[in-house]
Formats: structure tokens, sequence, C-alpha cells
């Protein structure tokens, strides 16, 4: 079993619909989240980071984090065509950027 | 422009012949890392580097070699390449080898083995 399991998708959405993009890990350990949005032919980007559990709002982009279920999750409000790309997730449990374990990735496309 | 940059960004090569993928920073950055990333599998650490002369093994360091002599650059040495080295390559950087100091990655070079 993976330390991170994630959807691969594909997922296709109208434009403007809210999106919801989880993973889900097996490491109790692990502390800080993040989720980093990859367009094809590119690198990832850092779009949210989170530590330990709750919310954390960026424009249209809401991560969650509940620790006790061990379920992150992004939502991407009045989502665009722009915002088509593999979303990737990504935790560590210590402060060294070393030990990020990531997701596989879900690809996103948002139809105009 | 900060930037990741790395060369080739295509590279198709037999078994067995060495090659080198190069990686530069320009914004000054103490923690470097390569990344290859392969379908159902994400991304997967092969070497990373602290700083200047200090570099260490990720999950999936076999078949690498890499080096740090100076901070903006750290190549990725393939000594004698297989088949199942085929797989798209990142480099990334950071200004701190911390969680709270986001990576940032380069463009990817896609590596074909035959």
């Amino acid at each position: 079993q993976k330390e991170v399991e994630q959807d691969p998708g594909p997922l296709s959405v109208p434009e403007g619909a809210i999106v919801s993009l989880n993973c889900t890990y097996s490491n109790s350990a692990f502390q800080y989240f993040m989720w980093y949005r990859q367009y094809s032919r590119k690198g990832p980007e850092l779009l949210m980071y989170t530590y330990s559990s709750g919310n954390k709002e960026d424009g249209r982009f809401t991560a969650q984090v509940d620790k006790s279920s061990k379920y992150i999750s992004l939502f991407i409000r009045d989502s665009q065509p722009s915002d088509s790309a593999t979303y990737l997730c990504a935790m560590s449990g210590s402060g060294s950027a070393r030990q990020l374990t990531f997701g596989s990735g879900t690809q996103l496309t948002v139809l105009p | 422009e900060a930037q990741v940059t790395q060369n080739p960004r295509y590279l198709i090569t037999v078994t067995g012949k060495k090659l080198t993928v190069t990686c530069s920073q320009n914004m000054n950055h103490e923690y470097m890392s390569w990344y290859r990333q392969d379908p159902g599998l994400g991304l997967r650490q092969i070497y990373y580097s602290m700083n200047v002369e200090v570099t260490d093994k990720g999950d999936v360091p076999e078949g690498y070699k890499v080096s740090r002599k100076e901070k903006r650059n750290f190549p990725l040495i393939l000594e004698s390449p297989s088949p199942n080295q085929t797989s798209l390559y990142f480099c990334a950087s950071s200004f701190a080898g911390t969680n709270n100091s986001p990576l940032h990655f380069g463009n990817g070079t896609r590596l074909t083995v035959t």
C-alpha cells in the first residue's frame, strides 16, 4: 500500500463548477501538507501549503486537512479552463523537504 | 527571471551510454534535489543536496550520481543508463531544505533509454 493515495482521474468539469480533489494517507506522522499544480510539459508549482489540521483559503482555492481521518482536500471554486492541469498532493512528517512524499496526481480538465 | 533551468528537455539514448542532465538555479538557493516522475508512481526523490559539497541519497538513488561543486548547479549523471531509467526527470530547488521553503521545479527532462 502506498503512503499517499490519490485518484488519478481524469476528472472533467464544466466551467464554473466546484472541484474537489482528495488524497488519503497512512502515515500518522505527516504534519505538513501541500498541493502542487502541474501544467502539461511544465514542472509542478506550489499552490497551497498547510501545517497540521484545518482549512486554508487563497482566492478560489481552499485546502482542508483532517488528520483524524488522514484525508486532505483541495477545493476549487468557480473553476476556469486555466485550472486544467494535474494536481499533486504532497506531505511530510518533519521540517525537511527531503522527506516530501507525493501523490501520483489527479488530471483535471475544465471545459469552457 | 527566477527559475530552475534543466537541459536538455528531451533526450533519447542507448543502454550504457553515459549522460548528464544539467540543472541550474539563479535564486541563490541552498537546497537542490532531483526527482523522477513515472505514471502511477508520482514524484520520487533520487538525490538531494542541502548545500555545496553536501549530497545525499533520496528514495531511488540506484544508477544515478550527482555532484554539487557550485551553489547554482546540480547535475544528474547516469553512468550506464538502462531502459528502466526511462522517465521524466525534474530538478528542484528551495531557499532552505525545510517544508516552509517552497520547492521551485524546472520544466523537466524526458529521457528515453533504448
